[in-house]
């Protein structure tokens, strides 16, 4: 089946820096892609929508200059967490939507904020 | 706006057992309803899904049932096993084919 693999699965760094995480879709082409947020013991919160050649679309209370979203390829998204503080540390998990209009996940990234 | 309850866990049972779920939605429409499973250490994977009402969905033994009057869309399995212990998501399709999600239940399985 389709797959989706997310890169790194999971990184530390130190507050005040930038952290990449990268989202492929390795047999498909994704038009769109989505960036989840998930807190432990709760629910994934949808941060925003990559489209392919375009800007992404944030959801309401997501800073959009804090998580820098790139969707440059029909099968690579980007989210880079700017100037990175503990407050960031979470699970962070991409789909992509394929040309059935499944949508697939990946395996998420975990990022630790020291 | 749309929200998905579904119960909080965890849901400890021993193999063989009947399982529930319970996952009620709010939503303006009929929005698609989904299950997703989340092993250990992976990523999400669709279980089963609806798309209108009275639709049910299933998969690998477990069913579930849109119903449009209660507004739910619980999820069960006449049998479990071990290997079904991970973390179950119900959730809805918005527009744009956004999924809003349930806080998700863990289940436990013993042998």
């Amino acid at each position: 089946g389709a797959v989706v693999s997310q890169h790194p699965s999971w990184v530390i760094c130190k507050s005040g820096t930038s952290v990449k995480i990268e989202c492929r879709s390795l047999d498909f082409q994704a038009t769109t892609m989505f960036w989840y947020r998930q807190f432990p013991k709760q629910s994934l919160m949808l941060m925003a929508t990559s489209n392919e050649g375009s800007k992404a679309t944030y959801e309401q209370g997501v800073e959009k200059d804090k998580f820098l979203i790139n969707h440059a390829s029909l099968t690579l998204s980007t989210l880079t967490v700017t100037s990175a503080h503990p407050e960031d540390s979470s699970f962070y998990i991409c789909s992509a939507t394929a040309e059935t209009g499944e949508l697939f996940f990946g395996e998420g990234s975990r990022l630790t904020v020291l | 706006g749309n929200s998905v309850t579904q119960m909080e866990g965890p849901v400890t049972l021993s193999e063989e057992a009947f399982l529930t779920i319970n996952c009620t939605y709010t939503a303006t429409g009929y929005p698609s309803l989904f299950w997703y499973v989340q092993y250990p250490g992976e990523g999400l994977q669709l279980l089963l899904k609806a798309t209108k009402a009275d639709d049910k969905g299933s998969n690998k033994g477990f069913e579930a049932t849109y119903r449009k009057e209660t507004t739910s869309f619980h999820l069960e399995k006449g049998s479990v096993q071990v290997s079904d212990s991970a973390v179950y998501f119900c959730a809805l399709r918005e527009y744009g084919n956004k999924l809003v999600f349930g806080a998700g239940t863990i289940l436990r399985v013993k042998s």
